[in-house]
């Protein structure tokens, strides 16, 4: 299994609270997602990274930043919680976008109340 | 937009038989299309990668096809047993780095 970790595994906030998901890996890939997951509306992409301090957005950024200082880190930060996102959050890691499959951790529970 | 749809979105099957999974695309300029597995509570995992200039790849009892002119693709499953019981997404490239458009998943359950 490809070397990624996330943390926490399980997290409960309260609305309006900072929260920090973090990212590791071990594989020394260049690109790093992150993902959510919910009912009815599968998996989308919240930001991705294709290098150290090189981020972009993806379809539902919006309440999220993310940085990556180091290869190995990306972190998820949500500035303000709010209850719509509740969810399962994960993050992912490949080589290269040609030929490369994309790698997941196991996830983070995430609970807004 | 790219936009990936998976009929049917759960079918179970006894155990043994062939199965095939849907998988549609709507814009045919992908880089290569991932088939991916999830069981409850966990992340995914990789099954197979078609990369655009391929055809189909093959994985043990797993084949996926890929037909980019009609934005298709297919999971064949041979011999189906109770452990491929499984969600089973597919995903293509949406756009140049590399992130992933993924369909909502086939709900696979075969029984004993």
């Amino acid at each position: 299994d490809a070397g990624i970790t996330q943390s926490p595994r399980h997290k409960v906030t309260e609305t309006g609270t900072p929260v920090t998901l973090r990212c590791h890996q071990t594989e020394n890939h260049r690109y790093m997602y992150w993902y959510r997951q919910d009912p009815g509306h599968g998996l989308r992409l919240i930001h991705y990274s294709y290098g150290v301090k090189d981020t972009d957005k993806g379809e539902v950024s919006d309440g999220y930043s993310v940085s990556r200082s180091k290869t190995e880190d990306f972190l998820l930060t949500l500035e303000s919680a709010t209850s719509s996102q509740t969810s399962v959050y994960f993050c992912a890691i490949s080589s290269n976008i040609l030929d490369s499959p994309l790698h997941f951790g196991n996830g983070t529970r995430l609970t807004v109340t | 937009k790219q936009e990936v749809t998976q009929i049917p979105a759960a079918l179970s099957v006894p155990e043994g038989e062939n199965l095939v999974l849907n998988c549609s695309f709507t814009d045919s300029a992908i880089y290569n299309l991932q088939w991916f597995r999830q069981d409850p509570g966990k992340g995914l995992t990789s099954l197979l990668l078609i990369q655009s200039s391929q055809r189909e790849q093959t994985s043990g009892r797993l084949n996926a096809s890929l037909d980019k002119s009609s934005g298709r693709s297919t999971l064949y499953i041979a011999a189906s047993q109770p452990g491929d019981s499984a969600t089973y997404l597919c995903a293509v490239d949406g756009g140049s780095q590399g992130n992933l458009i993924f369909g909502k998943g086939t709900k696979l359950s075969v029984k004993p």
